[in-house]
């Protein structure tokens, strides 16, 4: 099973609101990732987590916070978005973490679809 | 830096009608490539991991090849539920710090007509 779920499927917030967005994977991986996409455009990497620890933010403004519970558990929290935030993102995960030589397969979840109005 | 480019931007196939999908990169020390299907409003679908030139890996109408500077994926006889945007992908080289992080060709929108 390749599965990694993501809640909710859609989300509409203001630029005032705090909301969350949940990333879960029960296959025993240890790297957990957020992207950003844009339509029409590819995944963008916002942060990586191995092993729980964050090891890549990709210079993310600081309205989206990270957090990683546990191993199977990735959370991104959101707070005073901006309308260009609107995208669809997408949680991914990995069997192995730092020092496998980056070759782990990533396998995405379906993705929450964001708008900020 | 790390360049992934992918052509053609879109192709529309009758079904039936095979063509390829090119994957062309400039990367120092390639570890190997990967391909993914992705549904319009949904996540990337893994499809094939390629490891090193020369290696090729099939998946009912698909056939994933790869050289020292460019990927294929050939579609054999493709149907309507074979439109999506097929994207390719590599792995940094940077290493360390860098690890997991990938880089996505602008990918390729395929649409078969019935």
């Amino acid at each position: 099973d390749t599965e990694v779920t993501q809640t909710p499927k859609h989300l509409v917030m203001g630029m005032t609101n705090k909301k969350s967005l949940k990333c879960e994977q029960h296959m025993g991986h240890r790297a957990m990732y957020w992207y950003k996409q844009k339509a029409k455009k590819p995944p963008e990497l916002m942060f990586v987590y191995s092993y729980e620890k964050l090891s890549i933010n990709e210079s993310v403004p600081s309205r989206f916070s990270p957090e990683c519970p546990n191993s199977s558990l990735l959370n991104l929290h959101l707070h005073a978005l901006q309308p260009e935030d609107s995208a669809l993102y997408l949680c991914a995960s990995s069997l192995v973490g730092a020092g496998a030589g980056g070759m782990d397969t990533q396998y995405f979840g379906p993705g929450t679809r964001l708008t900020v109005l | 830096e790390d360049q992934v480019t992918q052509s053609p931007e879109a192709l529309r196939l009758q079904e039936g009608e095979s063509s390829s999908l090119n994957c062309s990169y400039t990367v120092s020390g390639l570890r190997g490539l990967f391909w993914y299907r992705q549904d319009p409003g949904k996540g990337p679908e893994f499809l094939f991991t390629l490891y090193s030139a020369g290696e090729e890996k099939e998946k009912e109408r698909l056939k994933a090849t790869l050289t020292k500077k460019e990927s294929f994926l050939h579609i054999t006889a493709p149907k309507p539920e074979d439109s999506a945007t097929y994207l390719c992908a590599v792995p940094s080289n940077a290493g360390g710090t860098s690890y997991g992080k990938l880089t996505f060709g602008q990918g390729t929108i395929l649409t078969v007509h019935p």
